[in-house]
């Protein structure tokens, strides 16, 4: 069964810093790319970064560049979000989802989600 | 970054058709098409649809989507109470090298 699980969210202060973490089980971890997605409250899904399989190819969102960084170590089934700089509206669940764009589709798996506020 | 463009709400009938629709442009939906999740409130969101029509195994054949162009449709025939949630589309967009969301259709089983 694939699983995905997000840890790292919490309060944090706006200029401050946060890691989030994404543990996959299930498949394959070093065989797919895999996301960062966002939902602030109330609102809708917002993409934020995607990884390759090998880490060497990675794309954010225009919202993000700059202040947060996606890597990855497959040899720990590891995905992260190092997010620097935080604001007021960086205030959202975080998501990690799987992405197998190139086979099916992108987002067939998403973790529960962590939560994270951005507030002083 | 420019997003696609979803109806914000569709409310049909117990048992009736609902069709969402997802407009974007040549470098996104047009490009390689949609993807459709569905999400209900409090939950992380479930992939419904790929490559248009292709669906995961564990999805109802009640829900069906196509792409027409800059388009994408996603249908929900014989509505259930369950369908209640929010839909997104998403494509990935070749000219700003991201993946672009809609901002989610709230679909109402009356």
């Amino acid at each position: 069964e694939v699983q995905l699980v997000e840890s790292g969210g919490g309060l944090v202060q706006p200029g401050g810093s946060l890691r989030l973490s994404c543990v996959a089980s299930g498949f394959a971890f070093g065989d797919y790319r895999m996301d960062w997605v966002r939902q602030a409250p109330g609102k809708g899904l917002e993409w934020l970064s995607y990884i390759n399989n090998g880490g060497d190819s990675i794309h954010y969102a225009d919202s993000v560049k700059g202040r947060f960084t996606i890597s990855r170590d497959n040899a720990k089934n590891s995905l992260y979000l190092q997010m620097n700089s935080l604001r007021d509206e960086d205030t959202a669940v975080y998501y990690c989802a799987r992405d197998d764009y190139d086979t099916t589709a992108p987002f067939d798996y998403w973790g529960q989600g962590t939560p994270v506020t951005v507030s002083s | 970054q420019a997003g696609l463009t979803q109806p914000p709400s569709v409310s049909k009938g117990l048992r009736q058709t609902a069709t969402l629709t997802c407009t974007g442009n040549s470098n996104n939906v047009g490009f390689q098409g949609a993807v459709w999740l569905q999400q209900h409130q409090g939950h992380p969101p479930k992939l419904l649809s790929y490559r248009n029509n292709n669906r995961p195994s564990r999805i109802s054949e009640r829900f069906s989507a196509s792409t027409s162009g800059n388009t994408a449709s996603l249908t929900i025939s014989g509505l259930q109470p369950e369908d209640e949630a929010d839909y997104y589309c998403s494509a990935w967009d070749s000219g700003l090298s991201a993946y672009v969301f809609g901002a989610g259709t709230k679909v109402t089983v009356l």
